[in-house]
């Protein structure tokens, strides 16, 4: 089965910051790689798939990036409503996989 | 509106066993893949399950394999998910989410809130 390794596991930033998430993977799966926002008590919010295509509604601060086996999730300008905790979910094989979250908090 | 509302939920002995059901709405409930994911208090994402659109392909992860099972009923909008010989480690918030009309390529957007499976003695 393919790992997914996110890192860190906590970061702490302030409103404004430049935040970025890395994601790595056992093995190649191209761009089969989705990003996942989720906030305490509610359902995970699907921000990014294929590595670095935006779900429609997600704002443009966010992007990501990445192929094979090493990917990133970028927030341009860390905003009041992006504390929360971020997962990478690989989509290369029939067995999914999300990495173990990385929880952004307020500085 | 798309809409995924699990039910089946509760507090089961370790060995009983539960039927999740997830019922759906607001789309063309037989063009779409359908996933499990669970979250055990505190933890992370953890896929469960999933299957097609007409149940020929349905997958697992290792830990549950022999011992869930997952269907549809596409004249009921419905999945289920048919939970055996219960472990504590099976104790999580299950969320049933719809995938694509193609390929095998994960939740996306739309989730359920989540029902609560507690396994203890």
């Amino acid at each position: 089965d393919i790992q997914m390794t996110q890192s860190p596991s906590t970061l702490s930033a302030s409103v404004g910051d430049r935040v970025t998430i890395t994601c790595r993977a056992s093995q190649s799966i191209s761009t089969w790689l989705a990003w996942y926002q989720q906030k305490p008590g509610k359902p995970p919010k699907f921000l990014i798939y294929r590595a670095s295509i935006l779900e429609s509604g997600v704002p443009s601060r966010f992007s990501g990036s990445g192929s094979g086996t090493e990917f990133t999730l970028t927030i341009s300008s860390l905003q009041p409503d992006d504390f929360a905790t971020y997962y990478c979910q690989q989509y290369n094989s029939y067995s999914l996989t999300f990495g173990g979250g990385t929880k952004v908090e307020i500085k | 509106e798309v809409q995924l509302v699990e039910s089946g939920g509760g507090l089961v002995q370790p060995g009983g066993s539960l039927r999740l059901s997830c019922a759906a709405s607001g789309f063309t409930f037989s063009s779409y893949w359908i996933y499990w994911v669970r979250q055990a208090p505190g933890e992370g994402l953890e896929w469960v399950a999933n299957i097609n659109q007409d149940e020929s392909k349905k997958y697992y992860v290792d830990s549950v394999k022999g011992r869930f099972t997952i269907s549809r009923d596409n004249a009921k909008n419905s999945v289920f998910l048919q939970m055996n010989s219960l472990r504590a480690e099976d104790t999580a918030l299950y969320y049933c989410a719809r995938g694509s009309q193609g390929s095998n390529d994960g939740p996306g957007g739309y989730w359920g809130q989540g029902t609560l499976v507690t396994v203890s003695s």
